[in-house]
């Protein structure tokens, strides 16, 4: 079924940078959206970045633009974050999700829903 | 602030019937774009629980049903069970910022 897995979490310090990366199985990666979505301790969740199947469509989150750089490999299955310039409210459980594809109308349309998460990765930025 | 309203909590016991509502603006569930819910258990990722206002992934039971109304939309859940305990989140698409989907700010569950 449906998979994905996040990785390259960890104790960054302030102004730093981390890349996460998400490894998806299961489904047909290259003909998904994907977005990053992350949830601060004790805290709601809060969407980040948004990419189509080929990388051509970009969103991010005003909290993250400029600092945060959604990519992906399709040939590698993986979808990535890169995230510079780091910020002591920048931690949190980081997720990646599948858009999903509307099937009854045969495209993906922006205002559906995630339904596939992986289990998350714990960004912690502290000195 | 979160874009999208819940209530911080709901409680009901096992057997009964709740509601959590999710209340949005013109940009969002006004706008014509559809109400989501993602139920979190305890230490566990968001997992999609209604789609499209209505509709329930495989799996779910049918326990669970979504409604949208202008401006607002709601979950229920009847026959409440011990393992409903969770906190449930409902999310949209806003139209005010280009590119930007948004989340309620979670609703804690506690069956009695």
């Amino acid at each position: 079924q449906a998979q994905l897995v996040e990785s390259g979490g960890g104790l960054v310090k302030p102004g730093g940078s981390l890349r996460l990366s998400c490894a998806a199985s299961g489904f047909t990666f290259s003909d998904s959206y994907m977005t990053w979505i992350r949830q601060a301790p004790g805290k709601g969740l809060e969407w980040l970045s948004y990419i189509t199947s080929r990388g051509t469509t970009i969103y991010y989150a005003d909290s993250v633009k400029g600092r945060f750089t959604i990519s992906r490999d399709n040939a590698k299955n993986s979808l990535y974050l890169q995230m510079n310039s780091l910020r002591a409210e920048d931690t949190a459980v980081y997720y990646c999700a599948r858009f999903r594809y509307d099937y009854v109308w045969g495209s993906y349309r922006l205002d559906d829903a995630f339904d596939v998460w992986g289990q998350g990765t714990m960004v912690t930025v502290s000195s | 602030q979160s874009v999208l309203t819940q209530p911080p909590s709901v409680s009901g016991a096992p057997g009964q019937r709740v509601t959590i509502s999710c209340t949005g603006t013109s940009s969002n569930f006004g706008g014509n774009y559809d109400a989501h819910w993602y139920q979190q258990l305890p230490g566990t990722a968001p997992k999609l629980l209604i789609y499209g206002n209505i509709n329930r992934p495989s799996g779910v039971p049918d326990r669970f049903s979504g409604s949208k109304s202008g401006t607002s939309a709601s979950l229920a859940i009847t026959g409440l069970q011990a393992e409903d305990e969770a906190v449930y989140y409902c999310q949209s698409y806003d139209s005010s910022l280009r590119g930007s989907w948004v989340f309620g700010g979670g609703t804690k569950l506690t069956v009695l």
